[in-house]
């Protein structure tokens, strides 16, 4: 299993940005696809995730009405848009497979996080 | 939301030390947690799910307990490679919430 993730890099402040998350070695629409930050020094933080089979979003409250999630299933590729950037925005941001065993939930493969600096 | 709250914050410890790191949620969340580990610059590894459920792959001195609100992470005889950061995680429903952190240094 891998995920191969890309992104801009640097962005303006009031600018989008878009990560990209590329699956392979697996079957890309069997399991939902999560994304989760981690600004510098910080935690990781949850943003949301997605069900590449159906397309179906569930988001942070925090991020409501700024994030859009996405997929391509022909390429089996993930996207992550963010809307509205300031600094706060600046962090690694990693996208990682949900598995389920048992019914327990956790994130058992990740991309290698992708570091997006919000500057002007 | 369901906040994880982990302790201590960072700790010291030797090689061979037995190391254990606390996590509360703060509502019941039965056996729902998982548990992570951070390595500076890398992606977050899978430990533990459910847990005490030990993910593939990972070494046997790393063991998870708990259930309802109270849960731990124990390291048995820290190994040089041990040195990071360690993240519980609450997977009992979203937005799936992680504690702040827990980082070991020598």
């Amino acid at each position: 299993v891998q995920l191969v993730q890309s992104g801009p890099g640097v962005e303006k402040p009031g600018a989008s940005m878009k990560v990209s998350c590329k699956a392979s070695e697996y079957i890309f629409i069997d399991y939902y696809l999560h994304w989760v930050r981690q600004a510098p020094g910080q935690g990781l933080e949850w943003m949301g995730r997605i069900n590449p089979h159906s397309g179906a979003t569930e988001y942070a409250q925090k991020f409501q009405g700024r994030v859009t999630m996405t997929r391509d299933t022909s390429s089996s590729t993930a996207y992550m848009e963010l809307t509205s950037l300031t600094s706060d925005d600046s962090a690694v941001y990693f996208c990682a497979r949900a598995h389920l065993i048992s019914a327990f939930y956790h994130f058992d493969y990740w991309g290698q996080g992708a570091l997006v600096t919000v500057s002007s | 939301d369901i906040q994880m709250t982990q302790s201590p914050s960072s700790l010291s410890a030797s090689v061979g030390d037995r190391v254990i790191i606390t996590c509360r949620a703060s509502e019941r969340i039965r056996n729902y947690v998982n548990w992570y580990q951070q390595i500076p610059g890398k992606a977050p590894r899978l430990l533990i799910y459910g847990a005490s459920s030990l993910q593939s792959g990972v070494p046997s001195r790393f063991s998870g307990s708990g259930s309802g609100t109270d849960f731990t992470l124990t390291i048995s005889s820290l190994q040089p490679e041990d040195f990071a950061t360690y993240y519980c995680q609450q997977s009992y429903g979203a937005p799936y919430t992680f504690g702040q952190g827990a980082k070991v240094e020598i």
